[in-house]
């Protein structure tokens, strides 16, 4: 149980093109969804975290703008990173929470999406 | 701040060695402690810690937590060259409960 769906695992697009990752959790309701992004040889670095229903509360140094979040029902997030540049080619991985799940375990994660914009 | 710190940044053994990473944490209303090992795709999730002194164990992989000295290891025996990933360390923090990773530990086994 507790499955998070990712999609798509790899974009590869050109530079100013918008983009759209789908995060959603199959068979629980999010009430919390992450988005982290990790460059290579780093580790995990937390951009967003988003409540089903409202606003995302972003982490500092990250652009609300540039990386527009979505959490409209309990089993779907969106994360749009607009007007892409090479800078923005990164790994970008979801996670989704619930009370319910919780204490297994706090987050269970997507399988990433690979985005490289030349 | 809240802070996890991982020790060593790498590690290169052989098949059959064991190894001991290390993961210490400064975590305001600390919950748990977890371990995770990423290989190509997203993390994949090992172990959570909440108690001190109590290992848990899963094949040849365990791990244990120290709440006074603010401290938790992961062992891992018998090592295979499938073990080679990066094992990453977090601590859930702050309202949200989001995640504080380490930088994490890349491990390579040789054959």
């Amino acid at each position: 149980g507790a499955v998070v769906s990712q999609h798509p695992s790899r974009v590869i697009c050109k530079s100013g093109t918008s983009v759209k990752i789908e995060c959603r959790s199959l068979d629980f309701q999010a009430t919390t969804m992450f988005w982290y992004r990790q460059f290579p040889k780093q580790s995990l670095m937390l951009m967003a975290t988003s409540n089903e229903g409202s606003k995302a509360t972003y982490e500092q140094g990250v652009e609300k703008d540039k990386f527009l979040i979505n959490h409209a029902s309990l089993t779907l997030s969106t994360l749009t990173v607009t007007s892409a540049h090479p800078e923005d080619s990164s790994f970008y991985i979801c996670s989704a929470s619930s009370p319910q799940i919780y204490s297994n375990q706090p987050q269970h994660f997507g399988d990433g999406t690979r985005l490289s914009i030349l | 701040e809240d802070k996890v710190v991982q020790s060593p940044l790498s590690l290169v053994v052989h098949e059959g060695d064991t190894v001991t990473l290390n993961c210490s944490y400064e975590v305001t209303n600390f919950r748990s402690l977890l371990w995770y090992k990423q290989e190509k795709k997203a993390p994949t999730f090992l172990f959570m810690l909440t108690s001190s002194g109590i290992e848990k164990k899963s094949g040849r992989l365990s791990s244990i937590l120290d709440k006074k000295e603010l401290f938790s290891i992961l062992n891992i025996t018998a090592t295979q060259t499938g073990d080679s990933a990066v094992y990453l360390c977090a601590a859930p923090s702050g309202s949200a409960r989001q995640l504080t990773f380490g930088s994490g530990t890349q491990l390579t086994v040789l054959p």
